[in-house]
């Protein structure tokens, strides 16, 4: 079974448009992320929520918003998408302050 | 404010050579040490961690790290690399009181194992 789960894994919009990305961990866990990892593979830290409060939030645009219904889930709602937002983002989840588990990514290019 | 640096961005090592990958972080409280690796085309996975207890850690594939608190350091070892191990190697940590913790990776190390 698989832990942490991110869908789609490929995602190609044209500028402007509005899209989601989905995440699901069925590890019990506590705290989930996004993170954003350009070409360059840094990884940048976009949003964490913990027991569905947000616990920290980067400096990045509000085009971007996470929504989590419930724990399991945390999803990615970016708007008005920009050539700079392509990238890989990955979800993860942990508990508390122990390791994280990340899913597979998803590759958005906007074109 | 709280980072961690990885000091090797780029490392081309032939198959058998010993590696050690350095890492230091800024935050002289309570921390919990990570490595993941990162496969081409795949996502990170856990390496090893520190949480306490005896700085020697060992992981998987025959890594281990080694936490000196005193020069705020985790680096990561393996004494014979495999041409498998070509990754993307990120430190991090997790540091901060409890309920204003945050998780803080590195900027990464590229590791090219030549066969």
């Amino acid at each position: 079974d698989t832990a942490v789960s991110q869908t789609p894994k490929y995602l190609v919009t044209q500028m402007g448009n509005d899209k989601s990305i989905k995440c699901e961990q069925n590890l019990g866990h506590d705290t989930m992320y996004w993170y954003k990892q350009d070409s360059k593979k840094f990884l940048k830290i976009m949003f964490s929520y913990n027991n569905k409060e947000l616990i920290i939030n980067e400096t990045v645009p509000n085009r971007f918003s996470p929504k989590s219904p419930d724990k399991a889930h945390l999803n990615l709602h970016i708007n008005s998408l920009e050539l700079g937002d392509s990238a890989v983002y990955f979800c993860a989840s942990s508990s508390g302050r122990r390791e994280q588990y990340f899913g597979p990514g998803t590759r958005l290019t906007v074109t | 404010a709280q980072s961690v640096s990885q000091h090797n961005h780029h490392v081309i090592l032939s198959e058998a050579a010993s590696l050690e990958l350095g890492c230091n972080y800024s935050y002289g409280g309570t921390v919990n040490l990570f490595w993941y690796v990162q496969y081409p085309g795949q996502h990170l996975q856990l390496l090893l961690k520190y949480f306490s207890g005896d700085p020697l850690v060992k992981g998987i594939k025959g890594f281990e790290a080694e936490f000196i608190k005193s020069k705020f350091s985790f680096n990561l070892r393996k004494p014979s690399v495999q041409w498998s191990d070509t990754a993307e190697y990120f430190c991090a940590v997790n540091a901060g009181a409890s309920g204003t913790y945050k998780y803080i990776f590195g900027t990464g190390t590229r590791l090219k194992v030549l066969a």
